[in-house]
């Protein structure tokens, strides 16, 4: 089945600083992924989409100057959270859709943010 | 606004019984709905999909029934497994382009009882 890796899977900064998060289609191209933002105990939520080589397109109340997506491969898309607050601690999770084929969305492990 | 809820937060069944999560949708134009199963401090698993023109799917262990007249999505367990314990989300395809941006609902939390 088709496979998609996050790294780092946690992550502890300070508040200020900026982290960076992978998202990798691990056995399949993807020209489109997906960036979610969950809280505990909530549901996931759509902050932006992800498009090889051009730039993605975020919902609305989400801040492009403070989550920059590089979508530079078609199996390798970055999330950076920038100038990281403690608000902005959650769990983020990626998901890629196969570039060819079904519609189906495989999602990866997720990565804890956790600003001090 | 558009929204994909679930009936109930919490549904506790003993193993071996069958067990179903249900969800409401409101988006009448939505053709693409998709079950994910998500274990704590993990991403969503996929589980099984259904498009607007079936009523029906089965998968193993687990059937998706849709009804587009009252806009309801039901997952079906069969024989639930303590393994089967997790949060079930649906999620709709609000799309008609297909870009697959997906809108989860709040999802229904699962305990098993051995």
């Amino acid at each position: 089945g088709a496979v998609v890796s996050q790294h780092p899977s946690w992550v502890i900064c300070k508040s200020g600083t900026s982290v960076k998060i992978e998202c990798r289609s691990l056995d399949f191209q993807a020209t489109t992924m997906f960036w979610y933002r969950q809280f505990p105990k909530q549901s996931l939520m759509l902050m932006a989409t992800s498009n090889e080589g051009s730039k993605a397109t975020y919902e609305q109340g989400v801040e492009k100057d403070k989550f920059l997506i590089n979508h530079a491969s078609l199996t390798l898309s970055t999330l950076t959270v920038t100038s990281a607050h403690p608000e902005d601690s959650s769990f983020y999770i990626c998901s890629a859709r196969d570039s060819v084929g079904t519609d189906t969305q495989y999602f990866g492990p997720g990565t804890r943010l956790t600003v001090l | 606004g558009e929204s994909v809820g679930l009936h109930l937060p919490t549904l506790s069944v003993q193993e071996g019984d069958n067990s179903i999560i249900n969800c409401a949708y409101s988006n009448s134009a939505s053709d693409y709905f998709i079950w994910y199963k998500q274990e704590s401090g993990k991403g969503p698993q996929f589980i099984i999909d259904i498009r607007s023109n079936m009523d029906k799917r089965q998968g193993q262990r687990v059937t998706v029934l849709l009804n587009k007249t009252v806009k309801h999505l039901s997952l079906q367990i069969a024989a639930t497994q303590p393994g089967d314990s997790a949060v079930y989300f649906c999620a709709e395809d609000l799309s008609s382009s297909n870009t697959g941006k997906l809108i989860f609902g709040q999802g229904t939390t699962l305990q098993v009882k051995p």
